[in-house]
């Protein structure tokens, strides 16, 4: 059964440091997610991606983030300068087409530590 | 903006008993979703309905658009079914998520 992957599992980084979280969607699927899970606290939405630009961004993506779809397969979330606060567990998902009316297919997760 | 609340918080069962996970929402939705996540972190889809009801094995679904309000069900339980609960909401192009049931189901 095809599974959205992310790579690495965990990752530790240095507070001031970029970092960069991949995530291989669902082959077919059009629609991409980034969200995020601070230790204890609900999954938070960061941004969806289709058609190679942004569709909807949440107020905790500020220019510190940035998506991108560098080569059709991947699609990956990059931290420019890592703050303490962006310690958490960050899921990609894919769907096949909007979330009205699709499910969404997460992956394992990325756990980021800033130390 | 749509605000999820779930209850509860916390259920602790015994294997075979039924269980009931409530989420009600703030506006109107297209779509409402359940989700499990296991104690590694992954999460994984239960439902995804916007009217009625669904069946998947033993579990349950309902959703009354009306109120604003679902259900999730889950029948003959046991421990294998502990895990965290998450109901959430689509909104406009994203997920809003409420903050999770905590399910331990003792055998």
């Amino acid at each position: 059964e095809p599974e959205v992957t992310q790579t690495p599992s965990h990752q530790v980084t240095q507070m001031g440091q970029e970092v960069i979280l991949r995530c291989v969607p669902i082959s077919n699927h059009l629609y991409f997610y980034w969200y995020r899970q601070i230790l204890g606290q609900k999954v938070e939405f960061l941004v969806s991606f289709y058609n190679n630009e942004i569709s909807e961004k949440s107020e905790i993506f500020d220019d510190q983030f940035s998506v991108e779809r560098p080569d059709g397969s991947n699609f990956t979330l990059k931290i420019r300068s890592t703050k303490l606060e962006d310690s958490a567990m960050y899921f990609c998902a894919s769907s096949e087409g909007t979330t009205s009316y699709n499910e969404q297919f997460f992956g394992p997760g990325t756990r980021l530590t800033v130390l | 903006k749509n605000e999820v609340e779930q209850s509860p918080q916390n259920l602790t069962a015994q294997e075979g008993e039924f269980i009931t996970i409530n989420c009600s929402y703030s506006v109107g939705i297209s779509a409402l979703h359940w989700l499990q996540q296991h104690p590694g972190g992954g999460i994984v889809s239960l439902f995804m309905l916007s009217s009625g009801k669904k069946k998947h094995g033993r579990l349950i679904a309902t959703i009354n658009i009306q109120e604003k309000h679902s259900s999730l069900h889950i029948t003959a339980s046991h421990p294998r079914d502990s895990a965290v609960y998450i109901c959430a909401v689509t909104y406009g192009n994203k997920l809003v998520f409420g903050a999770g049931t905590i399910l331990r189901v003792k055998s």
